[in-house]
């Protein structure tokens, strides 16, 4: 069956380090995948979408990474700040529409 | 100013009864979507709609409706046959459904309790 996983225990980084996420996927060949940023008790923000033939993507302080071969998506906040705590979500577009599926989140807590 | 709003924030309603949750867009997107999040959960997908006057089911669509009738506008019924309705219901547009123009713009999210 197809399975996007992301990390479910929360990953706690002190203030300045580079997070790394980790999203895997199996079962499903996606031709593109987006990140998402979501705050307690709100709707999730776009922060990056990367395509299957794009091996990396950055933005600011962002940087994402895809392995098609791996089946695996990882996202890096460098320098990282309290102020980028939050869960931070994967997507998967694949399907002749482009169905999105997003993965559980991952929780993140950058300690001052 | 341009956005996605959701109404009402929250929502308390009796077992039994139908609800609907109100989900308007003033960005001109095509698409838009309902998707609903449980605890420890990911988002889940309800229904979408890729144009005005058409919508399909998403994963979870047993339980619900939907409508398009203007493209600004995609309300939610969840109906009394939804077996487990209390969640957190969240709206997102697109300006298409297609790969590079799926960013999605989510609303603020409705909090649906079931007492």
């Amino acid at each position: 069956s197809q399975k996007i996983e992301q990390n479910s225990e929360a990953l706690n980084i002190q203030e300045g380090k580079t997070a790394t996420l980790t999203c895997n996927y199996t079962n499903y060949s996606p031709a593109y995948l987006q990140w998402y940023r979501q705050d307690p008790g709100r709707g999730p923000v776009f922060l990056l979408l990367i395509r299957e033939n794009e091996k990396e993507k950055r933005k600011e302080r962002l940087k994402v990474t895809f392995d098609t071969t791996l089946k695996q998506s990882l996202f890096h906040i460098t320098a990282s700040q309290p102020a980028d705590s939050a869960t931070y979500l994967c997507a998967l577009l694949s399907g002749g529409y482009q169905k999105v599926t997003f993965g559980t989140g991952t929780k993140l807590q950058v300690i001052p | 100013d341009g956005g996605i709003t959701q109404s009402p924030k929250y929502l308390f309603r009796k077992e039994g009864q139908n609800v609907t949750l109100s989900c308007e867009q003033n960005l001109n997107h095509d698409a838009m979507y309902w998707y609903r999040q449980d605890p420890g959960q990911g988002l889940r997908l309800i229904y979408y709609s890729q144009i005005v006057n058409d919508f399909q089911k998403g994963d979870i669509a047993e339980g619900y409706s939907v409508s398009r009738e203007k493209k600004e506008s995609f309300p939610l019924t969840v109906t009394s046959a939804q077996k487990n309705p209390t969640a957190f219901y969240l709206c997102a547009s697109s300006i298409s459904g297609g790969g590079l123009y799926n960013e999605q713009f989510f609303g603020p999210g409705t909090r649906l309790t079931v007492l």
